[in-house]
């Protein structure tokens, strides 16, 4: 089915420790993005990319690095995780143009609690 | 800079009763689409209205309704003879509709709803 696929799906990391948070489309989307959601937040953008090479910083992009070398792939990576990346990350894509509904399509969530 | 206001942090209503859901939004462009999504428990969000800053036209699905007011900047959402099922926390979103500038989403901090029976 198309869409965004995000794994994994829950992890737990030891402080210190790094790891990727995989996010595919295959929708051909030219945008790709990263929020995180902390409880009374809302999601927060964390990086961007309008394009395979091109990535961006959003709001809250300290601790974490992305890079775009395909269209369908957006992996984000924590170096060195800290129990203030705790948090429900999620990715999402688009077309630079809306065409139709919805316009953004989200991936399910990652649940990320590091210790 | 967009900012998304949801000022409601929890409501809480019982079964059948109306609710309306505030949300008041800032930006300097003219051009722009404002979303809705519900997150339910189970944690994905799901997409319930995208609606462009040119369609001031009030829109309703079922038990859903929005009012869209362009002189006060808000775009609430109201369910109407709520359900336990509609217990969940709702997003208000917008995004820039220019230049291919629809690259991120600013979220309101969310609502949440419990419609308790």
């Amino acid at each position: 089915n198309a869409g965004v696929t995000q794994t994994p799906k829950f992890q737990v990391l030891k402080t210190g420790q790094s790891m990727t948070l995989q996010c595919a489309q295959d929708m051909n989307h030219e945008y790709m993005s990263w929020y995180r959601q902390d409880p009374g937040m809302g999601l927060r953008l964390i990086h961007y990319s309008v394009g395979a090479g091109i990535t961006d910083q959003g709001e809250v992009p300290n601790g974490y690095n992305v890079s775009r070398s395909t269209t369908e792939d957006f992996p984000l990576r924590l170096l060195s995780a800290a129990p203030s990346q705790t948090s429900v990350y999620f990715c999402a894509s688009s077309y630079s143009v809306f065409d139709r509904l919805p316009g953004y399509t989200f991936g399910s969530g990652t649940r990320l609690t590091v210790v | 800079a967009q900012k998304v206001t949801q000022a409601q942090t929890e409501i809480s209503v019982v079964e059948k009763e109306d609710v309306t859901l505030d949300c008041v939004y800032e930006t300097r462009d003219t051009t722009y689409y404002l979303f809705w999504y519900k997150q339910p428990p189970s944690g994905e969000l799901v997409f319930l209205i995208r609606r462009n800053s040119f369609d001031e036209q009030n829109e309703i699905s079922g038990r859903y309704s929005w009012n869209f007011q362009k002189s006060t900047s808000s775009f609430n959402f109201t369910i109407t003879a709520s359900q336990v099922v509609d217990s969940a926390v709702y997003f208000c979103a917008l995004t820039l509709n220019s230049g291919g500038s629809n690259y991120k989403l600013t979220f309101g901090k969310g609502t949440l709803l419990t419609v308790n029976p």
